[in-house]
């Protein structure tokens, strides 16, 4: 079974904080990706990634920024946290399969509340 | 902008109902569907792949139109084991998935 493990489930941030939000999988899967959730906006993506420090931003990219120095690690930064950050973060990984895209495995997500 | 719609939501049935799902995209470039089930609290996890010649898994049933560009998922004999927000995906390539915003299902007894 593919295990997306998120490092942190619950975390509490203050304005202005940096904070890191990591991702480790264990398929060797080529793609990850982070989005946020919240309710009635569904999930937004917000980095991935497809190779080893490659990174490409999604549909909303402002004030995260993503790393990968290895292929089953995919960090999500936020370098100084706001309240408008205060979401559900959830990790995914599939594997690359050009047009058809693979199944999604997703983390058990990282709910961030920022004060 | 790619865009996928689902219906509003929430869906209350009762025990043993049938219910149906909708789902419309935009990119007709989409090549690959899907429906997701996530419960209260926690992560997406893939229900169903939804294929053109339609696909059936036990009381679920997928359909896919490509002309319409419609997506549908029938839950027959409704047990309350399947309340959960149903999430329509569309995709274009390896990592262009688009996700709608959910449809909550609750099955009452």
């Amino acid at each position: 079974d593919v295990k997306v493990t998120q490092s942190s489930r619950y975390l509490v941030k203050r304005t202005g904080e940096k904070v890191f939000l990591e991702c480790v999988q264990d398929m060797d899967h080529e793609n990850m990706f982070w989005y946020r959730q919240d309710p009635g906006l569904g999930l937004r993506l917000i980095y991935f990634s497809y190779d080893v420090k490659m990174k490409e931003k999604g549909d909303i990219p402002e004030g995260y920024s993503v790393s990968r120095e290895k292929k089953e690690r995919f960090s999500l930064i936020l370098e100084s946290a706001s309240t408008n950050q205060t979401s559900m973060y959830l990790c995914a990984t599939n594997r690359d399969r050009g047009d058809w895209a693979g199944e999604l495995f997703f983390g058990e997500g990282s709910r961030l509340t920022v004060l | 902008r790619k865009e996928v719609e689902q219906d509003p939501g929430p869906f209350n049935v009762p025990e043993g109902a049938t219910v149906a799902f909708n789902c419309t995209y935009s990119n007709s470039a989409s090549q690959s569907f899907f429906w997701y089930r996530q419960d209260c609290r926690k992560e997406p996890k893939l229900l169903m792949s939804v294929y053109s010649s339609g696909n059936e898994d036990g009381r679920f049933t997928a359909q896919l139109n490509r002309a319409s560009q419609y997506i549908s998922l029938l839950i027959r004999d409704s047990k309350l084991s399947d309340s959960a927000t149903y999430l329509c995906v569309v995709s274009a390539g390896s990592y262009q998935l688009t996700f709608g915003k959910g449809t909550k299902l609750s099955v009452i007894p």
